[in-house]
């Protein structure tokens, strides 16, 4: 069974910074691409960022509205995904969710809150 | 960035309505259109990828189709467990955009 787990989440100040990481089960790791999605609370989705697989150099792609401050990193040998958030804003609270990439996006972890305050 | 719109934002049905939802891209994205569901306090769950191939253990009720521009996510009968936002999300081109979303309630 695929599972997506992710932790670190919790409460920042504007400007600070946090790293969450995603714990992946169930399948091969280092195959898929994977993704980080947010949703901040009570409003729609929003892709954050993307990390290929080893195959394609584990390049990354990011949102324009995070992109120069968050970063994506993988380890497959510990089947962990994280994503780096530095200089945090008040927009970015939200529930990040670590996402497969395969089919659009199949499997979804339970997401984790970002809590940004000013 | 290619916008991503929905329609309608919201839509009250009945157990065992047909419903459409569709969705509308601001540019061609060929087949690469993904539709999410979500429920309150939970995270969204994959339904339809590429348009309109169903997603492992998803039930035949839920169809999608379209190409292009024009996409459409279809329940044939609405079950009580399929109250929930539907979202579209296209993933052609980075960044990855998604509608803003279908809230579809029990009439």
């Amino acid at each position: 069974e695929v599972q997506l787990v992710e932790s670190g989440g919790g409460l920042v100040q504007s400007g600070g910074s946090l790293r969450l990481s995603c714990a992946a089960s169930g399948f091969t790791f280092s195959d898929y691409y994977m993704d980080w999605v947010r949703q901040a609370p009570g409003k729609g989705l929003e892709w954050v960022g993307r990390i290929r697989n080893k195959a394609n150099s584990h390049t990354t792609e990011y949102a324009a509205s995070v992109k120069g401050r968050f970063t994506i990193s993988r380890d497959d040998s510990q089947n962990s995904l994280f994503l780096q958030m530095n200089t945090l804003k008040t927009a970015d609270t939200a529930v990040y969710y670590c996402v497969r990439g395969n089919r659009g996006f199949d499997y979804w972890g339970q997401g984790t809150l970002v809590t940004v305050s000013s | 960035d290619i916008q991503m719109t929905q329609s309608p934002s919201s839509l009250s049905a009945s157990v065992g309505d047909r419903v459409s939802i569709t969705c509308r891209a601001s540019q061609g994205i060929r087949n690469n259109l993904h539709w999410i569901q979500q429920k309150p306090g939970k995270a969204p769950k994959s339904v339809i990828y590429d348009a309109s191939s169903l997603q492992t253990g998803v039930p035949s009720r839920f169809s999608g189709s379209g190409s292009g521009t024009d996409f459409t996510l279809t329940i044939s009968s609405l079950q009580p467990e399929d109250f929930a936002t539907y979202y579209c999300q296209h993933y052609a081109t980075y960044p990855y955009t998604f509608g803003q979303g279908t809230k579809l309630e029990i009439k």
